[in-house]
């Protein structure tokens, strides 16, 4: 079956420069989540978006930004990148915003140097 | 507010030694209860998903079991490859959020 796709994988970048990363959700999947974790830390909601449109905002910095595309795939924009940024980030996917589970992506690594 | 309370945060067993995972919750309305896996380095792996008190779900040595206010994820005659982190998650009727609250996860290893 199809998952949730990711790219990069990984990305090593340096302070302030900036970052882009792509989610692409499982087809016919119409929300996509966005997910900061650190060593040994749980996922930390950043941002959520259902049928194009942001749903729920997380801790997410004014650097970063995001969106869905027509496709229903979304990209997370962060600038001015920090050391504090090195993390895992995953994308998932879900069917709607009701009581469906989210699926989710390999997560893209981030170095910041 | 909703929250979620996994115990205990890290659990050695032996290969073959029986043991669950609790994950307790508080929250206004209950939407869903998730369950999933993760490695070190990698996504979250869905394993279950619970609506109501009393309703139970297995895959292979997993089951997840649901009261009104906590899980439990039974692992039975556990190999090493069960080791892993396994969160649970709550998704809420209250308020106007749709994202799930995680626990902290626990920590399993299995040894040989």
């Amino acid at each position: 079956a199809a998952g949730v796709i990711q790219s990069p994988r990984h990305l090593i970048k340096e302070k302030r420069e900036t970052a882009t990363l792509k989610c692409y959700p499982i087809p016919r999947h119409d929300t996509v989540y966005w997910y900061q974790q650190g060593p040994g830390q749980d996922p930390q909601f950043l941002i959520s978006f259902y049928e194009k449109m942001q749903s729920d905002k997380g801790s997410i910095p004014d650097r970063f930004s995001a969106q869905q595309f027509s496709d229903y795939h979304s990209e997370l924009n962060m600038s001015s990148l920090e050391l504090g940024d090195s993390a895992l980030y995953f994308c998932a996917s879900s069917l709607g915003l009701g009581g469906e589970a989210q699926y989710f992506g390999p997560g893209t690594r981030l170095l910041v140097l | 507010e909703d929250q979620v309370t996994q115990s205990p945060e890290a659990l050695r067993l032996q290969e073959g030694e029986s043991s669950s995972l609790n994950c307790s919750y508080t929250v206004s309305g209950l939407r869903g209860l998730f369950w999933y896996r993760q490695d070190p380095g990698k996504g979250p792996e869905f394993l279950f998903t619970l609506y109501s008190a009393g309703e139970e779900k297995e895959k292979e040595r997993l089951k997840a079991t649901l009261t009104k206010k906590e899980s439990f994820l039974h692992i039975t005659a556990p190999k090493p490859e069960d080791s892993a982190t396994y969160l649970c998650a709550v998704r809420s009727t209250s308020g106007g959020s749709y994202i799930p609250t995680f626990g902290r996860g626990t920590s399993l290893i299995v040894h040989p």
